[in-house]
Parts: C-alpha cells; structure tokens; sequence
C-alpha cells in the first residue's frame, strides 16, 4: 500500500473547524483513502473512508482532491472530544490497515 | 461501544510465560484481526482470520500465534514472553474479508505488562 504523510501535531480551538491534512502522492487508482482516529486510552476508531469523491458522514467530511494526491479530514466543529490521534490511510491490495504515526489534535476550550 | 469484546482488560505475567488473549467480533463479522500497539512501534497489524481460516500476516513473532473458531471468536496466543512484548494489544473485526471499501471495529484492548 501507498504511503501517507501527516503533520506531527495540529491544534484547533473547541467549537471552530479543523482541516488535517494527508498528503498521498504515491496513490493508485484503486486505493481507498481511510481515516481512523484513536481517543487516549481507546482503541482505533473509524472515522470516513472514500475513493474519489468527496464524503460526509454524521462525523466529518473527507474532502478529496482532484488528482487524489492529497486529502483533508474536515471536523466541523471541534469538541473537546475530537482531541486524539488522526490516521490517514490507504488501502488496496493489502487486507489490513498499515497505521503510521498520524497527526495529533488538540483541542483547546 | 463498537461491539468487539476483548478479554482480559490486562494481563501482568512473568517473562517466559504464555498467555492467551481473547476477542468476540462484532455479531456477523467474519474477519477478525490483530494488533499490536507499543510506543516505539505504534499500531502493527499482526494478523487476520477470515471466516475461520487464515488470511493475512504482518509483523507477528514465531512465538505469537492465533486462531479464529467456529463461533468466530479469535484467541491470540504469546509464548516465551519477553519484556518487549508489554503492550496493547487490540482486536478489530469486519464484515468481509477485507478493510478496503468497509470500516472495521475495534476493541477496547488488552493491555498486557511482562515484568
């Protein structure tokens, strides 16, 4: 599977959006682009996942871009809550999710 | 609450032991899959069960191995443990045989100390 490259760390105020950043520029036509996150002490948990076109769920909005070599997570608005570690990931051929380093939110009242 | 149950929370042993971890998938799923988080090496796929049968294998040591059920429950067993092997490890299960187009769901985890 392609590789993704993330930001460390990001911190955002609670209540405003948050846009993490993946860079993915290794991407093929046929990976899925998933993100995970993981509050403190808790396991993975997903959170959208999609292959082209852009993607909201009741948690957040994946926004893709055009020649799919970079994608955002989009937190509307940012709970106290929301702070943890955000995965980016792609899938393919790969049966299982390859969890890098993410990008760690904090959120800040 | 995603579903999958994991037992025990945690696990204290001595090194040279062997323990087994236990995970029940969430009701329907047939994949269930394996990791290992430690703080050097973050989260490591260990392996995945489909439907009883093995399907996939990542970074799992010779003494670690594992095993899916008839119910689809899932043991992982760690033998000859070392002091390396005190981490978090986690289950996570799917409806099909793989992560690609689908979510999978994770469990709370077996946080398991060798002193």
């Amino acid at each position: 599977d392609a590789k993704t490259t993330q930001p460390n760390s990001m911190e955002s105020n609670e209540e405003e959006p948050v846009h993490l950043p993946c860079n993915h520029s290794t991407i093929s036509g046929t990976d899925y682009i998933h993100w995970y996150r993981q509050l403190p002490s808790q396991g993975p948990e997903y959170v959208i996942h999609g292959l082209t076109s852009n993607v909201n769920n009741r948690m957040a909005s994946l926004a893709i871009a055009e020649d799919r070599k970079s994608s955002t997570l989009i937190l509307h608005r940012a709970t106290l809550r929301d702070a943890a570690v955000y995965y980016c990931i792609l899938l393919n051929s790969g049966y299982a999710l390859n969890f890098g380093k993410g990008t760690s939110l904090l959120v800040t009242p | 609450d995603s579903g999958v149950t994991q037992t025990p929370k945690h696990l204290i042993t001595a090194t040279g032991q062997r323990v087994t971890l236990r995970c029940s998938p969430r009701s329907g799923d047939l994949s269930v899959y394996w990791y290992q988080q430690s703080l050097d090496q973050g989260l490591q796929f260990l392996i995945q069960y489909y439907n009883g049968e093995e399907r996939a294998k990542g970074n799992i040591l010779e003494r670690f191995s594992a095993q899916q059920f008839p119910d689809l429950h899932s043991e992982l067993n760690l033998s000859s443990l070392e002091l390396g092997d005190s981490a978090l490890y986690f289950c996570a299960s799917s409806v099909g045989g793989g992560q690609r187009n689908t979510e999978a769901f994770f469990g709370q985890g077996t946080r398991l100390t060798v002193v």
